[in-house]
């Protein structure tokens, strides 16, 4: 079964220290990736995704994502955090076997104390 | 115009009372979904729209039904509802060309149902 997991409920950053969000997944083939941030009472906003390409992939807000395919990881990474980025954050794949339908991980709320 | 409008924001509905959510996005996105959030969980996916086709219903209870009037606009028609429907109704629209499922979705606000 495709499943993405993210191993922590939530991940505390001292402002101005670099901050990760660990996403890791399981697909058959090669995954489309996808990172989305929801802040409080709203719907969930784009970061970033990985298709195909280079490893590395930017985003908005300053955030980027690294593709390992041996460890099948696709961590969430900022070097600087502001407190602006406390929100929930989701990691997501799409369904192999349904084009319309991505599959979401729990979600890490991440927490930046200033 | 980037982005996705729902209305209304808010609304509160008892267990015998007929109701609709509206979704409108005027980016050309041809793909159109409906969302279920509960608090501090990952939005479930109830339905999906292609070319305003149902491509895909997550088994979802007949008490919800969706419509897709034409290729902007996506309804999401309440009747029936139980408390445990409760919730935050997500919408999200994303283009289909290019690799299939490739695209990224743009979500709307939300509204926020209570079900008494």
């Amino acid at each position: 079964a495709q499943s993405v997991a993210q191993p922590e409920d939530q991940v505390n950053v001292a402002e101005g220290n670099p901050l990760t969000v660990k996403c890791t997944y399981s697909v058959s083939g090669n995954p489309y990736l996808f990172w989305y941030v929801q802040y409080p009472n709203r719907g969930l906003q784009f970061l970033l995704k990985y298709i195909t390409g280079d490893n590395l992939v930017k985003g908005s807000y300053g955030f980027e994502a690294e593709f390992n395919k041996s460890q099948t990881s696709f961590h969430l990474k900022k070097p600087s955090a502001l407190v602006s980025d406390s929100a929930l954050y989701f990691c997501a794949v799409r369904d192999m076997n349904r084009d319309d339908k991505i599959i979401f991980g729990k979600g890490t709320r991440l927490h930046i104390l200033p | 115009d980037t982005e996705v409008t729902q209305t209304p924001k808010h609304l509160v509905m008892g267990m015998t009372n007929k109701k609709s959510l509206k979704c409108e996005q005027h980016m050309g996105h041809r793909a159109m979904y409906w969302y279920k959030q509960k608090a501090k969980k990952p939005p479930e996916l109830m339905f999906v729209y292609s070319y305003e086709k149902l491509s895909i219903n997550e088994s979802v209870p007949s008490r919800f039904s969706p419509e897709c009037p034409n290729s902007s606009l996506l309804n999401l028609h309440l009747h029936a509802l139980q408390p445990e429907d409760s919730a935050l109704y997500l919408c999200a629209s994303s283009h289909q060309v290019g690799l299939a499922g490739s695209n990224e979705q743009f979500f709307g606000p939300g509204t926020r149902l209570t079900v008494l």
